[in-house]
């Protein structure tokens, strides 16, 4: 069964730091594109990040880089989002998903989230 | 950036009714657009992808049409289980979301 386990959420200040992990298991974390989305409270969806599966390509939107860093390590099974110079904003749920095979962009299995609120 | 206007913002239907939800892109995106449906307190479920392409377990009572600027989702008779949020998401041009239908009991 494919799981995703996001943790490392937290209440944090403007311009403070936090790292989300995602725990994959039920699949080979390796052959897939991994993707963080998020949602603001009562907002839609907005995708932030990807990365390719031997991390070789990332993508960011807009309104995070330089500030959000991607990264993976296939042997530990594990997808991460280093969230730095926070701002209220960034308040959010932050999903990781993997993108389905040949379609990155398609995201077929979701974590359950981790809440990020950032306020002083 | 490519913009993803999905309509109505809100549906309100019975069960067993027809639900049909629109999204329109601000460019084409040829066929690449899926479907998402999120509950209360969860996470999105892929429903349809490449316009109209059911993912795996996903009944048949849902469809998806179109391509180029204009999709629809189309519900056939709703099921309780069916009242939730839908989003459309394209990744023709980087990947973006729409901003959501709420389909809602009469």
């Amino acid at each position: 069964e494919v799981q995703l386990v996001e943790s490392g959420g937290g209440l944090v200040q403007p311009g403070g730091s936090l790292r989300l992990s995602c725990a994959a298991s039920g699949f080979t974390f390796s052959s897939y594109w991994m993707t963080w989305v998020r949602q603001a409270p009562g907002k839609g969806l907005e995708w932030v990040a990807n990365i390719k599966q031997d991390a070789g390509e990332k993508y960011y939107v807009d309104s995070v880089k330089g500030r959000f860093t991607i990264s993976r390590d296939n042997a530990k099974n594990s997808l991460y989002l280093q969230m730095d110079g926070l701002r209220a904003e960034d308040t959010a749920v932050y999903y990781c998903a993997r993108d389905v095979v040949g379609a990155t962009g398609w995201l077929d299995y979701w974590g359950q989230g981790t809440l990020v609120t950032v306020s002083s | 950036e490519i913009v993803l206007t999905q309509s109505p913002a809100t549906l309100s239907l019975s069960p067993g009714e027809r639900a049909t939800l629109s999204c329109r892109a601000s460019q084409s995106v040829r066929s690449y657009l899926a479907w998402y449906q999120q509950k209360p307190g969860q996470a999105p479920r892929l429903l349809i992808y490449d316009a109209s392409n059911r993912a795996t377990g996903i009944p048949a009572r849902f469809s998806g049409s179109g391509s180029g600027t204009d999709f629809t989702l189309t519900i056939s008779s709703l099921e309780s289980e069916d009242f939730a949020v839908y989003y459309c998401q394209q990744r023709d041009n980087w990947w973006t979301f729409g901003q959501g239908t709420k389909v809602e009991i009469k």
